[in-house]
């Protein structure tokens, strides 16, 4: 089966940079989307297609590819940012849905 | 406003079955590929099922495969997911998604989530 790996979690301050990443073998041919998920809330898109953001997502949100990791990249990070974060690809020759381990990004 | 809105999960023995309903509301439910996701307590998120617009595809994560079935009915906006052979580690909230993308020949991310119904698979 097909594994993304996330760190599992995340420290930041507010109003700096955070980054997560998204490990899996050859993910540079497959389309990373990301999730953010508050405790007791369904998850919700944040970035797809390894950049574009859904519409009413904050410009601050950005996603980015390089090698064999995905990267997304939360700017001047608030308070409401703490949450679960989740990559995820399709894999066309599994034809399955993964979902990375997850990553706790916590604002200090 | 899109909405989706998940039914059907409880308390089931080992062994049991439970039929999950989704219904959609607030968009063209035909358009879209649709998706089950679930989350055991404390865990991450896991894809369970999807299901192409006219049902002619469905695929399924290898833990389920043989067990549950997913299906949808376009005339009456909903999805399903009928789950037999009931284990304790299927004990998970259940969600219903919707593609981003109209009219994709393939799997799009989920752009729109349910609130989840819960299924616990115990004696």
């Amino acid at each position: 089966s097909y594994v993304l790996t996330q760190p599992p979690s995340v420290s930041v301050a507010p109003g700096r940079l955070a980054t997560v990443t998204c490990g899996g073998n050859n993910i540079g041919d497959k389309n990373v989307h990301w999730y953010r998920q508050h405790p007791g809330q369904a998850p919700v898109l944040v970035i797809y297609d390894d950049v574009e953001r859904p519409s009413g997502i904050p410009e601050r949100f950005s996603g980015s590819k390089a090698g064999n990791t995905a990267t997304l990249t939360i700017r001047r990070v608030e308070a409401g940012d703490e949450a679960d974060y989740y990559c995820q690809v399709w894999d066309a020759n599994l034809v399955s849905e993964v979902f990375g381990t997850g990553t706790k990004v916590t604002v200090l | 406003e899109v909405q989706l809105v998940e039914s059907g999960g409880g308390l089931v023995q080992p062994g049991g079955s439970l039929r999950l309903s989704c219904a959609g509301s607030g968009f063209t439910f035909s358009d879209y590929w649709m998706s089950w996701v679930r989350q055991a307590p404390g865990k991450g998120l896991e894809w369970v099922a999807n299901i192409k617009q006219d049902a002619s595809e469905k695929f399924y994560v290898d833990s389920v495969k043989g067990r549950f079935t997913i299906s949808r009915d376009n005339a009456r906006k909903s999805l399903f997911l009928q789950m037999d052979s009931l284990r304790g580690e299927d004990t998970a909230v259940y969600y219903c998604a919707r593609d981003i993308q109209t009219g994709s020949w393939s799997p799009t991310p989920s752009a729109y989530w349910g609130q989840g119904t819960s299924v616990i698979v115990s004696s």
